[in-house]
């Protein structure tokens, strides 16, 4: 696709309640990334991928957050047993190259994650 | 861990006036990326321009140029000629590479401006 496409551009879930985001990046992109953007804040870096393999997940809050890009291209990203800190903005980015600082990344409109 | 700081929650700018944000980093690294992005309500974010750190000249896009100052660890951005379209959160970003993929963002300023 021309962009990098994230759905649902909001969701709002119960306490307690899983949810799963979704990314659909660049076709042929190589780099992919997640970040968790707070109310008032710059997005935090959760998880890489290179192709399908998940080279970093250190940013990742806790074990209820997972993240998956089992063909190398669609993502997506899971949080079980939500909790209202999870609230946020949920950014993906793609790059056609590994060293996606270079060649530049592109951001997606993300996902607004309301807990209730 | 790098940290990047941003002083200014908020600034405002006349139309067609130049305005400079502040941005200041911490490193361990001797060579980095600096870069500003610019966020929208849309919240898509747009990169605006980049600074690599072995590079002494600061970069220039069009109205947008940085000033770099190395030693000082400082990366400020100024847009000249303020469009009403240069409102946004503007944030500041720092990667290193050492071992890491990761873009480490300051907490951002909101730009308006006024007409």
């Amino acid at each position: 696709g021309a962009g990098v496409s994230q759905s649902p551009r909001y969701k709002v879930a119960k306490r307690g309640q899983d949810v799963a985001l979704r990314c659909d990046p660049i076709s042929g992109h190589v780099s992919l990334f997640w970040y968790q953007q707070a109310l008032g804040q710059g997005p935090e870096f959760l998880t890489y991928f290179q192709n399908e393999a998940q080279l970093d997940k250190s940013g990742l809050p806790s074990d209820r957050f997972f993240a998956e890009r089992p063909e190398g291209s669609v993502s997506t990203l899971k949080i079980q047993r939500t909790q209202q800190e999870d609230s946020a903005v949920y950014l993906c980015a793609s790059s056609p190259a590994a060293s996606g600082h270079i060649v530049g990344y592109t951001f997606g409109s993300g996902t607004r994650l309301t807990v209730v | 861990a790098q940290t990047v700081t941003q002083s200014q929650p908020e600034m405002s700018v006349q139309e067609a006036e130049t305005v400079t944000l502040s941005c200041t980093y911490d490193t361990s690294e001797s060579n980095y990326y600096l870069f500003w992005y610019k966020q929208p309500p849309s919240r898509q974010m747009i990169l605006v321009i980049r600074q690599e750190a072995y590079k002494q000249q600061n970069a220039t896009e069009n109205r947008f140029s940085v000033n770099f100052q190395k030693a000082a660890k400082s990366f400020s951005l100024k847009i000249s000629d303020s469009q009403l379209g240069d409102t946004a959160m503007y944030f500041c970003a720092f990667f290193s590479g050492a071992g890491s993929y990761q873009l480490t963002f300051g907490k951002g300023t909101k730009l308006s401006v006024i007409p």
